[in-house]
């Protein structure tokens, strides 16, 4: 069965803290990718990473960071000096390699809410 | 280029009318998708399509219906609105390919059924 669990439903931080936000998933297929989604308070969603399973190497982009670990199905996202702009539901997803669908399964998101 | 549009952005309907959420890309992709999120939730497959004439059914199918007559245009369909189908409905798109390709979503349609 392919799933997507985060379990943090809320994080408050205040600004300027380091923040790591959780996803683990399960799935059987041995290619797949993994993404991030930012869904502020507007309501679209917005494209953040995509990682494939063969690539494990750590990615940085300016305050953010993920950290993908195959040996504990992980995924996590980490915020650096949090910001305000920041506060949103962030999607963790799970996209299996093949087939006609390519569909993306999300976890329930963890809403994270940054104090000024 | 506009991405992926919806229309409209909200809407009230009562129990048992009907209506069409529209859903447009002008990315010429083949895949479109429709999802749901419910309050608290992420989001749920609906229907998709891999291509014009081509639709298939998603993890929530009941109470929807799709057509993909065009490459740009997905419309959903609820025949007989019911509450539990209160959501906000997202379309999306992504070209053919390999799967790492990233979906494009639309702005999303906030249903509510009383």
């Amino acid at each position: 069965a392919q799933k997507v669990t985060q379990a943090q439903t809320e994080i408050s931080v205040v600004e300027k803290e380091d923040v790591t936000l959780d996803c683990v998933y399960e799935t059987r297929d041995t290619t797949y990718y993994l993404f991030w989604y930012k869904q502020p308070p507007s309501g679209e969603l917005v494209f953040l990473i995509r990682r494939n399973s063969f690539d494990e190497q750590n990615e940085i982009s300016g305050r953010y960071s993920w950290n993908f670990q195959k040996s504990t199905s992980s995924f996590n996202f980490t915020i650096t000096a949090s910001q305000v702009v920041d506060s949103a539901v962030y999607f963790c997803a799970l996209l299996n390699y093949g087939g006609a669908t390519n569909k993306l399964i999300f976890g329930t998101g963890t809403l994270l809410a940054v104090q000024p | 280029n506009a991405g992926v549009t919806q229309t409209p952005k909200f809407r009230i309907l009562k129990i048992g009318q009907s209506m069409t959420l529209q859903c447009a890309q002008d990315m010429n992709h083949n895949y479109m998708y429709w999802y749901r999120q419910d309050p608290g939730m992420g989001l749920k497959l609906i229907y998709y399509s891999v291509g014009a004439g081509i639709t298939d059914k998603g993890e929530v199918p009941n109470g929807y219906n799709v057509s993909r007559s065009t490459t740009e245009d997905f419309p959903l369909r609820l025949e007989l609105a019911a509450p539990s189908q209160t959501s906000v409905y997202f379309c999306a798109s992504r070209p053919t390919g390999q799967g790492d390709n990233e979906q494009f979503f639309g702005p999303g349609t906030r249903l509510t059924v009383l």
